[in-house]
Parts: structure tokens; sequence; C-alpha cells
């Protein structure tokens, strides 16, 4: 079964990090590239950030810029996303997201991880 | 930076036909997806490239995208269509989401 599942949420205090972790299963996951795309509580779907399938291409949105790191290691099939200087403003569930072969779409999520950034 | 405009809720009667409309400038010229997410589930991709289905997805799930308008189309919609619906496109190196549109099946 193909499958993503994602780790590492919590709860964490303005100013700190965290490390997501994404295990991909059931497909060749060194062939496809990923993003992460978060959801803040009742609000919509927000894209992160992009990385290709051999790491040689890498995105971030705005928001995230400098303070988000995204990464995979294709020998362990797994994704990260390094979080630092966290803000109130980065609450939320936060998806890996797999890349269609063309990557304009994004054709299976993870259950998604909760971030929650609060004093 | 780019945007995808789309309406907060759109309204259907059981076995009618909904349109979810997604506006950006020149979206026709790029590829556009739609996404579907009931509450407390993952995000489900039902349209691709415009109008591709995934496999597994129902027929009367069908897509279009020309000049500045992408749309969804549902044809004979069922009780289980309600749900939260999310166009997406790329612009260069961002992926933009619509703000989502709240399918009420009533």
């Amino acid at each position: 079964e193909v499958q993503l599942v994602e780790s590492g949420g919590g709860l964490v205090q303005p100013g700190g990090s965290l490390r997501l972790s994404c295990a991909a299963s059931g497909f060749t996951f060194s062939s496809y590239t990923m993003n992460w795309v978060r959801q803040a509580p009742g609000k919509g779907l927000e894209w992160v950030s992009y990385i290709s399938s051999s790491s040689s291409t890498i995105y971030y949105a705005d928001s995230v810029k400098g303070r988000f790191t995204i990464s995979r290691d294709n020998a362990k099939n797994s994704l990260y996303l390094q979080m630092n200087s966290l803000r109130a403003e980065d609450t939320a569930v936060y998806y890996c997201a797999r890349g269609t072969v063309g990557r304009d779409a994004f054709d299976i999520w993870g259950q998604g991880t909760m971030v929650t950034v609060s004093s | 930076s780019y945007e995808l405009t789309q309406p907060p809720s759109v309204s259907v009667s059981p076995g009618q036909t909904a349109s979810i409309t997604c506006s950006g400038e020149k979206l026709g010229d790029k590829n556009a997806c739609w996404y579907q997410q009931k509450p407390g589930q993952s995000p489900v991709l039902v349209i691709y490239q415009d109008s591709k289905r995934p496999s597994g997805i129902p027929e009367r799930f069908s897509g279009s995208n020309s000049g500045n308008t992408a749309t969804l189309t549902i044809s004979g919609t069922q009780a289980m269509d309600e749900a939260d619906y999310y166009c997406q496109a790329w612009d260069s190196s961002t992926v933009v989401f619509g703000g989502g549109t709240k399918l009420t099946v009533l």
C-alpha cells in the first residue's frame, strides 16, 4: 500500500524548533518529488516547501523562507522539515505530499501531524 | 504574488450538477488541479492537469481550464461529495492553492 506517515509534531514555544519526519512506503520514494503543505485550524491549505527527487531543487514559500529547511534521505525513504524560529502563525497540521509524475499535483498525502506554537 | 480565487461556498441539490470555479491570471496557461477534503481527513486529488482523473475517482468528477478560469464539475452530485474543494497550480517556483470552496449538498 502506498503510504506517507508524518511524525514529530507537538507543542513548542515561540522561537523554538521542531523537526518533522515523513516515512514513505509502498512506492519508489527516490523517483518522486515531495512537498510539505500545512493547514491552520479552520483555514485552507498552504504550500510550504518542495524538494526534487534528487534534492537538487528546493523551493520554499515566502512565509517560511530562511526559517524552514526541507531535506530527504532516499536510502531511508524519508522526508524531513526542520522548522526554526517558530511563530504562532506556524500553528497548523503539516502534511507531506507526493508530487505526481508531472510534478504539477500532489497525489498521495499523509495523515498530517499537528504543530502548535504557543507559550 | 499569484493568487487563485474560489467562491467560499456552493450549494447543490442531490443529483444535480455542481460547478466550482477557480480564477487566476492566465490560469489557462498553467496546469490546474483540484482536491477534495472532508472534515478531519487529508486532501484527496480528484483532478490533475486540468481534466484528468486519478484512478479511483468517480467519472462524475470532471475539470476544465481556459482563459483565467478553471472549473471543477460534479455531475449527479451525491451526499458523499459534500466537502471542501481546493484548486491548485504552480506559478514559477511556487505552489498556489485557492482559498477553498465548501460544497453543500442539500
